[in-house]
């Protein structure tokens, strides 16, 4: 099993919702990020976990919140989300964060703030 | 800051004839690159990687070239198909601190191949 799983695939929520992202994989990695991409550019890294610790958090607002439940699961809560919050929230696993090899990545959550 | 980036944005190739994309980094201490593939509308797919004490780098169809004197890397693809219509991204995998890699995008290039 190579596959990085996110749900929802798309999510469209008001300004005053909380909702959750959700991502899995089954490959053993240690180190899991989530990244935010906007239409036409490069994905942007918010969150990186290893061995279910927070190790970097890339001045993200407080309105998204990660949680690394257990080594298979990371989860990006969301609340009081702006209109220009509105992209792409892809998540990624790789081996071990001080390994130096290729991150895998979901299909995204396309998430849309109303 | 010190950042990863491309020459061209946008790419137009004829069905059949070879691809060749570019990305500039300006990481000196940079050791690893990785080129990934994004259709619409899917995450990025791992294409083939290099790393520092490398040149040269093949896969099936595609060859990854790596120019640490100027800093320079390069995505060419043979035969370039219909499927190969994507953006795509160089990424290079820092380490701003001690055991603790980021990988890092350049800004893509838009492959369009016309049938």
């Amino acid at each position: 099993d190579t596959e990085v799983t996110q749900t929802p695939k798309h999510l469209v929520m008001g300004m005053t919702n909380k909702k959750s992202l959700k991502c899995e994989q089954h490959m053993g990695h240690r180190a899991m990020y989530w990244y935010k991409q906007k239409a036409k550019k490069p994905p942007e890294l918010m969150f990186v976990y290893s061995y279910e610790k927070l190790s970097i958090n890339e001045s993200v607002p407080s309105r998204f919140s990660p949680e690394c439940p257990n080594s298979s699961l990371l989860n990006l809560h969301l609340h009081a989300l702006q209109p220009e919050d509105s992209a792409l929230y892809l998540c990624a696993s790789s081996h071990q964060q001080d390994l130096n090899t290729e991150a895998f990545f979901g299909q995204g959550t396309r998430l849309t703030v109303v | 800051g010190e950042s990863v980036g491309l020459h061209l944005p946008t790419l137009s190739v004829q069905e059949g004839d070879n691809s060749i994309i570019n990305c500039a980094y300006s990481n000196s201490a940079s050791d690893y690159f990785i080129w990934y593939k994004q259709e619409s509308g899917k995450g990025p797919q791992f294409i083939i990687d290099i790393r520092s004490n490398m040149d040269k780098r093949q896969g099936q169809r595609v060859t990854v070239l790596l120019n640490k004197t100027v800093k320079h890397l390069s995505l060419q693809i043979a035969a370039t198909q219909p499927g190969d219509s994507a953006v795509y991204f160089c990424a290079e995998n820092r380490l701003p601190g001690a055991g603790s890699y980021q990988l890092t995008f350049g800004k893509g290039t838009k492959l369009s191949v016309i049938p």
